[in-house]
């Protein structure tokens, strides 16, 4: 079955770094993907990793997948004010569904 | 380039009432993605449309039907419609290969509606 999971909020002080863990349980996806939504605004694709990997560092994002455990993670290096947003992962399955978890919502303290 | 554009961008029905709701693709893209984030409920599935035909569907009833055009626009269609049903819904839109995707998605700001 497909489910994909996350903390509800997230709140780190400016300058730190941020984590956001994200489990899922179809062991068939072959994508994972991190979304930010910030308010009253579509969803924007921040990175994926494709499941053979277990990392992929863009600038100041790393994410981390461990596919034994069905466990990803997104690390915001040095975070800023404007990462004020909800966060979404997602999985692709089968029949191009994209799956997303609840979201986690991370305020950013100055 | 145009992203994925939505309107209306607001709509307000009555119970019982239908609402249409309409997507235009990233120019070159085919397939048009439609999903629901209600308050508090995340993101849900609701239809994947590529070269004009549906392809997957989520676990929504009946009464939320859609069509893609020639031209790889998409229109949403919700009948008779619930309480419930009140939510933002997002369209996305993708390049669409023979040989797969890489999945990623383009979100348009999404059409709110509510249902009163």
């Amino acid at each position: 079955g497909e489910d994909v999971e996350q903390s509800l909020f997230l709140s780190v002080r400016e300058g730190d770094s941020s984590v956001i863990n994200c489990t899922y349980t179809d062991s068939s996806s072959t994508y994972l993907y991190w979304y930010k939504q910030e308010p009253g605004a579509g969803l924007q694709l921040l990175t994926y990793i494709f499941s053979n990997m277990d990392m992929k560092q863009d600038q100041r994002l790393t994410v981390l997948l461990n596919k034994k455990d069905k466990h990803l993670s997104l690390r915001i290096a040095d975070t800023q004010t404007g990462d004020s947003a909800i966060y979404f992962c997602a999985e692709m399955a089968a029949g191009n569904k994209l799956t997303f978890g609840g979201g986690t919502r991370v305020l950013v303290k100055p | 380039e145009a992203g994925v554009t939505q309107s209306p961008t607001h709509l307000i029905k009555t119970r019982g009432q239908q609402a249409t709701l309409r997507c235009s693709p990233i120019s070159g893209h085919t397939s048009v993605y439609w999903y629901q984030q209600a308050l508090g409920l995340g993101l849900q599935f609701l239809l994947w449309y590529d070269e004009g035909e549906e392809r997957n569907r989520g676990n929504f009833p009946p009464r939320f039907s859609g069509r893609q055009f020639p031209n790889y626009s998409s229109e949403l269609n919700v009948n008779a419609l619930e309480l419930e049903d009140s939510a933002l819904y997002l369209c996305a839109s993708s390049p669409q290969s023979r040989q797969g995707t890489t999945g990623e998605l383009f979100f348009g700001e999404g059409s709110r509606l509510t249902v009163l």
